[in-house]
């Protein structure tokens, strides 16, 4: 069975903090890692890895991939109050009738307090 | 990125009533739409698989006769909750993209209360 584990589950941190969260998984026919920001809807779309070692930035946040130990990390620098929000890691895998389909970790809880 | 617009945002019905949820994809065309499930202080739990034209696949333990999914055109998928009850009380999110093997953008979810 499919697994993508998140953690730390939550986080309370305070604003200038640098936060790291970790997702790891086990997945047959892994295509591709994401990771989203929940707020009070829908998850928002952060990042899309699929190579190892290649790390992708979005202003304060960055992510990187390592297929080899089969784990992702998101790291937030200098963290907001607007940062706080539910972080979703996700993997897709690739063929068959699993094409396309994510699984998703249970999320880590940040808050962010000023 | 992709707009996936979802209607309504949020509905309260009596148990045994059926609810209609659309999906759209307002700027692009989604052969595949995935319609998810979260529960309260859980993660999103992929209901089912909706290809435009044929019939959805669903997740195991997802009951196809309760939820049925229609994928009428590239930019429209629709999820009714049949007979809907209490424990069907959740927020129901879809997903689509150009294709599944890309990015996946959601729609704003549907809070649907069941009394």
């Amino acid at each position: 069975e499919d697994k993508v584990v998140q953690s730390p589950l939550s986080l309370v941190v305070h604003e200038g903090d640098t936060v790291t969260l970790n997702c790891s998984y086990e997945v047959t026919n892994f295509r591709s890692l994401l990771w989203y920001k929940q707020e009070k809807k829908a998850p928002t779309f952060l990042f899309m890895l699929t190579s190892s070692g290649i790390e992708k930035k979005s202003g304060r946040l960055s992510s990187i991939l390592d297929k080899k130990e089969l784990f992702s990390i998101l790291n937030i620098t200098a963290t907001q109050t607007g940062d706080s929000a539910v972080y979703l890691c996700a993997v897709r895998k690739t063929g068959g009738t699993s094409y396309g389909k994510l699984t998703f970790g249970q999320g880590t809880i940040l808050t962010v307090h000023p | 990125g992709a707009v996936v617009s979802q209607h309504p945002s949020r509905v309260i019905c009596k148990s045994g009533t059926s609810v209609k949820i659309e999906c759209r994809s307002l700027d692009f065309q989604a052969t595949t739409m995935f319609w998810y499930r979260q529960f309260p202080k859980q993660s999103l739990m992929l209901m089912a698989t909706s290809n435009e034209g044929s019939k959805a696949t669903y997740e195991q333990g997802v009951e196809k006769d309760k939820f049925l999914i229609n994928h009428a055109s590239l930019t429209l998928s629709t999820l009714t909750v049949t007979s809907a009850h209490p424990e069907d009380s959740s927020f129901y999110i879809c997903s689509g993209g150009w294709g599944p093997g890309e990015t996946q953008y959601f729609g704003p979810g549907t809070r649907l209360l069941v009394l």
